[in-house]
């Protein structure tokens, strides 16, 4: 069964860093380009980034900067490093797996003093 | 970045017909953007109806369609049903980012 399972949000203070994991089962993740999609309370949904398989990525210009995608391929598992954290920043983090034909069931980030 | 605009909401009627289109403030939307379009229920993670402008996942139901009309991509509903009542977002990229539009709550009354 295809199925992908994000961990790693939580809550963390503006300046702060937090790394999201996105763990892929039934498929090879570096076969697949994958996506990372947030969603801020009761807000719409916001694409943040891309890794294809040959390694390119492209981020949205919001976190243009602070934050890095990548993936291990040893652990088949996609990852997104989120660095100077802002209260802006505060959604649930969704990994989606090529043409969005998978999807994580998301994990919740607050970004609060 | 550019801006990708839906309408804020729609109702149609149980049975009934609805067109959503998905704008792009850079001009004509194009099967070079990849549209997609996704149908998210409260609480739930989204759901993929539609990709690369027209093709479907093996769960998308029939009476759901994608196309480009005047210049913009477009979701068409034909029959609608109470559980097609919902968000729907539309996707589109620009040379590899991706830029969601801001939604269209669906109401089927």
């Amino acid at each position: 069964e295809v199925q992908l399972v994000e961990s790693g949000g939580g809550l963390v203070q503006p300046g702060g860093s937090l790394r999201l994991s996105c763990e892929a089962s039934g498929f090879t993740v570096s076969s697949y380009y994958m996506n990372w999609v947030r969603q801020a309370p009761g807000r719409g949904l916001e694409w943040v980034s891309i890794i294809y398989s040959g390694g390119t990525t492209y981020y949205a210009d919001s976190v243009k900067g602070r934050f890095t995608i990548s993936r291990d391929n040893s652990k088949n598992t996609l990852y997104l490093q989120m660095n100077s954290l802002r209260a802006a920043d505060t959604a649930v983090y969704y990994c989606a797996r090529g043409k969005f034909d998978c999807w994580g069931q998301g994990t919740l980030v607050t970004v609060s003093s | 970045q550019a801006v990708v605009t839906q309408e804020p909401s729609l109702t149609v009627s149980p049975g009934g017909t609805v067109t959503l289109t998905c704008g792009s403030s850079t001009g004509v939307v194009t099967s070079g953007h990849y549209p997609y379009w996704f149908q998210q229920n409260p609480g739930q993670a989204p759901r993929t109806l539609i990709y690369d402008t027209t093709n479907k996942h093996s769960w998308t139901p029939a009476r759901f369609s994608g196309s480009l009309l005047g210049g913009k991509a477009a979701l068409t509903l034909s029959g609608a049903q109470p559980e097609d009542e919902a968000e729907y977002y539309c996707l589109l990229f620009y040379s590899g980012e991706g830029v969601f539009g801001g939604g269209t709550k669906v109401t089927v009354l």
